[in-house]
């Protein structure tokens, strides 16, 4: 069926230091939408992207779409620890519902 | 701000048994949605409800599952004869629009999480 790839699963970082997820789709999406999930909270959203090589930013984070409309990705410069939680990128191949990727779970340590 | 509610927060049930897992989505929106998450899992999605109907299911939304919107406000999920691997958070969602390209943000309710035992 339809998926949407995510990587890496898992990331630990030093305060300060930049990440970054990567989403990847074996079809064309529609849109792509970002969302942070807290350790016991819920998916929150935190943009969508639209457009071909599309690229937002909101204060310390950057959000790209792929020109292929397949990928995205999420950079956090000098992450912080507030940053923890999960993000997850859900996509929307064709007219199909959202789908969401595995997530990436981010732990920064002070 | 308006939120998605959820009710209860945390259920547990035997297996075998039924449960009606409830949902209050925001009040101007036209598309209703169920996740699921096992525990440390993706967010899965089950199934998609506009203009009263089912509008898409996953595969997982098999004949043990179900939703209604019983009157204008309430939107709920029941699971006919609960399993053990029914034990997850289970999230509902609502957005203004629903299909692309006019799909937009899904807010999401605290989620209930079941137990089954």
């Amino acid at each position: 069926g339809q998926q949407v790839m995510q990587i890496p699963q898992y990331q630990h970082v030093q305060e300060g230091e930049d990440f970054t997820t990567y989403c990847n789709s074996s079809t064309t999406l529609s849109n792509i939408q970002w969302y942070k999930q807290r350790p016991g909270g819920h998916p929150v959203f935190l943009i969508q992207l639209v457009k071909s090589g599309e690229v937002k930013k909101q204060k310390r984070l950057t959000f790209q779409f792929g020109e292929a409309k397949k990928n995205s990705s999420l950079h956090i410069t000098a992450t912080q620890t507030t940053d923890v939680g999960t993000y997850f990128c859900a996509g929307t191949p064709g007219y199909s519902t959202l789908t969401f990727g595995k997530g990436t779970m981010l732990l920064v340590s002070p | 701000e308006p939120e998605v509610t959820q009710t209860p927060s945390h259920q547990v049930t035997q297996m075998g048994q039924e449960v009606i897992l409830r949902c209050v989505p925001i009040s101007n929106h036209l598309y209703f949605y169920w996740y699921r998450q096992i525990l440390g899992q993706k967010v899965e999605f089950l199934v998609s409800f506009y203009n009263n109907e089912i509008s898409e299911k996953s595969e997982i939304f098999d004949d043990q599952f179900s939703v209604e919107r019983p009157d204008g406000s309430n939107f709920t999920l029941k699971i006919r004869s609960t399993k053990l691997e029914d034990s997850a958070m289970y999230f509902c969602a609502s957005s203004p629009r629903g299909r692309p390209p006019m799909n937009t943000e899904a807010f999401f309710g605290q989620g209930t999480r079941l137990t089954v035992v």
